[in-house]
């Protein structure tokens, strides 16, 4: 079993919907929470960053983790066309980037 | 800013060649690192270097793999012999020290195909 777990999808919903992507995860000792968004032939770029339990938002984007559950999720609202990719949840036991660990990410495509 | 600049980007080659990928990472990071990314699959850590040093090649398949940073700014990876099962797109990332420790910049990705 890996110690994150990502749907791979692929997801696909038109353009103004609710988006939900999840992992689950298996290291109580997670304490640091990332989502990386992946375009097509892209490096993963750092999209929400969470420290243990709790909600964060950022404009349409909000990152939710949920410790005792072992769950972290990405919700996206009013989807674009332009979130288009696959997404990568990423967690840490310690502070830095030293340990992270990926999930293999969810593809996502919002039809317009 | 350039961000972290890879390359090739792209590589075909045949099973049993050498060959190697370079990376320049942004300017004033310490911390630089090799990924591994499959198709469908989250990026791996091959190896990471806190400046020249290199802190952690456990996943470093060192029969075949090896990586340098001279001078602890550029780094490469080379490969030597390429075998079918390497064929995947090797990320570079790289990241301050300090607070900014957290954050990885990737650069775009070397893919490699292995015939």
């Amino acid at each position: 079993q890996k110690e994150v777990e990502q749907d791979p999808g692929p997801l696909s919903v038109p353009e103004g919907a609710i988006v939900s992507l999840n992992c689950t995860y298996s290291n109580s000792a997670f304490q640091y929470f990332m989502w990386y968004r992946q375009y097509s032939r892209k490096g993963p770029e750092l999209l929400m960053y969470t420290y243990s339990s709790g909600n964060k938002e950022d404009g349409r984007f909000t990152a939710q983790v949920d410790k005792s559950s072992k769950y972290i999720s990405l919700f996206i609202r009013d989807s674009q066309p332009s979130d288009s990719a696959t997404y990568l949840c990423a967690m840490s036991v310690i502070q830095g980037a030293q340990k992270l660990v990926f999930g293999q990410g969810t593809r996502l495509t919002i039809n317009p | 800013e350039a961000g972290v600049v890879q390359s090739p980007r792209y590589k075909i080659i045949e099973k049993k060649q050498p060959v190697a990928f370079w990376c320049n990472p942004i300017s004033g990071h310490n911390t630089l690192y090799w990924y591994l990314q499959n198709l469908g699959q989250g990026p791996e850590l091959l190896i990471r270097y806190e400046n020249e040093e290199a802190v952690d090649d456990s996943q470093l398949p060192k029969d075949r793999f090896s990586a340098e940073r001279l001078k602890g700014v550029d780094s490469t990876l080379k490969i030597q012999p390429a075998e079918l099962g390497d064929s995947a797109v090797y990320l570079c990332a790289s990241s301050p020290g300090g607070s900014g420790a957290n954050v990885l910049t990737f650069g775009a990705g070397s893919r490699l195909t292995v015939l």
